[in-house]
């Protein structure tokens, strides 16, 4: 079975200073995981994705996660906020290719960005 | 136009009520989920469909039905509303091996 659980339902950040939010999963079999973003009124966007290949994986808007193994991990950072960043953020795990329709969802983390 | 586009995109309504959400999709994918997102608890799986005979239930089915009428459209309904069904509710499609594609939600409210 799989799960995720995201550190901190709440994360503030200045304009222009680093983005970090946190994901840790569990999973039976070799996971794929992602991360998606939802703005304001909006359903869920990809950001990016992990599928076995490369583990630091780069997505849109200036965001990338890295796979750690090792710390069952998959944070996702951004080197420079923007303001336009401020939304909902969800890790998601599935497990792998064969399972890929049954994603479980983290229970999410609010991004503000305080100008 | 949207690829995925949920109607209606707010109701409110009363316990005891029949409600029916529609999804429809533009996008050519043969799976279609319905998610539900409360606060705190992320986005649950109600029901997801492989194509229009294959329909199966998620995590949380229990007082929820679904119908996939064509390819491109898969309604959510809930036979009697309880208030503990108030949620936003997502309709999502993918093609099994791409993200899957989520419509803007429906915010239902049930008194």
């Amino acid at each position: 079975a799989q799960s995720v659980t995201q550190l901190g339902s709440h994360v503030s950040v200045s304009e222009g200073a680093l983005v970090l939010l946190r994901c840790n999963y569990s999973s039976s079999v070799p996971p794929y995981l992602f991360w998606y973003v939802q703005y304001p009124n909006q359903g869920l966007q990809l950001l990016l994705k992990y599928t076995s290949a490369a583990t630091l994986v780069k997505g849109i808007n200036g965001f990338e996660a890295e796979f750690k193994k090792s710390e069952t991990s998959f944070h996702l950072t951004k080197p420079s906020a923007h303001m336009s960043d401020a939304a909902e953020y969800f890790c998601a795990v599935s497990g792998g290719k064969t399972s890929y329709d049954k994603v479980i969802f983290g229970p999410g983390t609010s991004l503000s960005v305080i100008p | 136009d949207a690829d995925v586009t949920q109607t209606p995109r707010n109701r409110i309504t009363k316990t005891g009520k029949r409600i029916m959400l529609e999804c429809s999709q533009t996008k050519g994918h043969d799976r279609m989920y319905w998610y539900r997102q409360d606060p705190g608890l992320g986005l649950r799986l109600i029901y997801y469909s492989f194509d229009v005979k294959d329909i199966n239930k998620g995590e949380i089915s229990d007082g929820y039905s679904v119908s996939r009428q064509a390819q491109a459209k898969f309604s959510l309904s809930l036979e009697s509303a309880i208030p503990n069904q108030t949620a936003l509710y997502f309709c999502a499609t993918s093609d099994g091996d791409r993200p899957q594609h989520f419509g803007d939600g429906t915010r239902l409210s049930i008194l």
